[in-house]
């Protein structure tokens, strides 16, 4: 099974910085990754399928790279509305796992 | 528009069972793979299950392989997961999602 990492497990920045998180995949799972954001109370929001298409009705300050193992999400100009726990998942194969999540706060 | 409603969670007592219900609207279950993922309270999303666009195969992964299993209705377009011998640990909010893009509000499981 592939696990995933992700890091920092909190994070916190000010109001109009660039943020970013990583995640390593155990084994290569070419860009068969997607991030979401989970406010508190609510279900997770796709973020960014296929490692950096960034999905419709999400902000451009959000961006997604990497392929392999290695892969960043980056938030450009950080709004309070970002405030939120990140997570990654893998979808090369079953089981797809997630990382344990990020969380962001503002300073 | 797609919709997914998630239903039939509830406090059980460990090694009871339990039967999760995700009625879908706006697509067919026939056309989509479609996936279980769970949160235990405080912590973070756990995969645990998911079944075939055809609906001949399923998935889950180690944690609740053997206890758990999903299955459709399609004359419902009705997702379910049919969760046994259940545990302390499988207590959290359990969501149906298609696509990683439609999810569920999800419905609490509190095995105590």
């Amino acid at each position: 099974d592939i696990q995933m990492t992700q890091s920092p497990s909190t994070l916190s920045a000010s109001v109009g910085d660039r943020v970013t998180i990583t995640c390593r995949a155990s084994q290569s799972i070419s860009s068969w990754l997607a991030w979401y954001q989970q406010k508190p109370g609510k279900a997770p929001k796709l973020l960014i399928y296929k490692a950096s298409t960034l999905e419709t009705g999400v902000p451009s300050r959000f961006s997604g790279s990497g392929s392999g193992t290695e892969f960043t999400l980056t938030i450009n100009s950080l709004q309070p509305a970002d405030i939120a726990t990140y997570y990654c998942q893998h979808y090369n194969n079953f089981p797809y796992s997630f990382g344990q999540g990020t969380k962001l706060e503002i300073k | 528009e797609v919709q997914l409603v998630e239903s039939g969670g509830g406090l059980v007592q460990p090694g009871g069972s339990l039967r999760l219900s995700c009625v879908a609207s706006g697509f067919t279950l026939n056309n989509y793979a479609v996936s279980w993922v769970r949160q235990a309270p405080g912590k973070g999303l756990e995969w645990i299950s998911a079944l075939s666009a055809s609906g001949f195969t399923t998935y889950y992964a180690d944690s609740v392989k053997g206890r758990f299993t999903i299955s459709r209705d399609t004359s419902k377009n009705t997702l379910y997961l049919q969760m046994d011998s259940l545990r302390v640990e499988d207590t959290g909010f359990y969501y149906c999602v298609k696509d990683r893009r439609d999810w569920g509000q999800g419905t609490l499981v509190t095995v105590s």
